[in-house]
């Protein structure tokens, strides 16, 4: 199947730290992709629909100006926590539209945890 | 999204087949049943998904009945490496995936 990929796969900082993730579609192009965030023992939570050239769409209740969005290419976007702190701990993770196949494919996710 | 509603946990026996139901009454015509599931602090992984028709890869079965009200998915030969938690999803197919809580899949050796 169709590959994604995160980088960093985890991550530690302290509060008050900016952290950037990195969502790759390595083998097909992905005009959107979509952030999601887990905590444990939940479901994921949809945070953003990331657009390529365009802004992203944010759900209810995410603070676009804390987690900042970039799709500047077909294959890669970036979601980056501002400011973070010990309640954005979490797993966030991402996934990218294939739309020739109709099909949608996650990353291996990111651990972020905020000290 | 139509809401999609599946049993909170199931057992299966290492070798037989695991069926996890999944109820979408309200799911409209041109709405895909969308199957994924997620092992213990992965990224979910796609299974299968269909329309009307009953669908079968290499991993899995999806069988939709009729009235498209509820689906079943089937692992055939179910292995430790089958537990898991699995999602069930109506989607029309170019849009954000809402996730329920899902079924957690444990099979037994």
């Amino acid at each position: 199947g169709a590959v994604v990929s995160q980088h960093p796969s985890w991550v530690i900082c302290k509060s008050g730290t900016s952290v950037k993730i990195e969502c790759r579609s390595l083998d097909f192009q992905a005009t959107t992709m979509f952030w999601y965030r887990q905590f444990p023992k939940q479901s994921l939570m949809l945070m953003a629909t990331s657009n390529e050239g365009s802004k992203a769409t944010y759900e209810q209740g995410v603070e676009k100006d804390k987690f900042l969005i970039n799709h500047a290419s077909l294959t890669l976007s970036t979601l980056t926590v501002t400011s973070a702190h010990p309640e954005d701990s979490s797993f966030y993770i991402c996934s990218a539209r294939n739309y020739r196949r109709n099909e949608q494919f996650f990353g291996p996710g990111t651990r972020l945890t905020v000290l | 999204d139509a809401k999609t509603t599946q049993p909170p946990s199931m057992d299966c026996a290492e070798g037989r087949a695991a069926n996890l139901p999944c109820n979408h009454s309200t799911i409209s015509g041109n709405e895909y049943v969308y199957w994924y599931r997620q092992i213990h602090s992965q990224g979910p992984q796609y299974i299968i998904h269909g329309l009307k028709n009953n669908e079968t890869n290499e991993m899995a079965s999806l069988i939709i009945t009729e009235d498209r009200k509820s689906s079943t998915l089937i692992l055939p030969h179910a292995t430790l490496r089958d537990t898991a938690v699995y999602y069930c999803v109506a989607n029309f197919g170019n849009e954000k995936l809402t996730f329920g809580t899902g079924t957690r899949l444990t099979i037994i050796p």
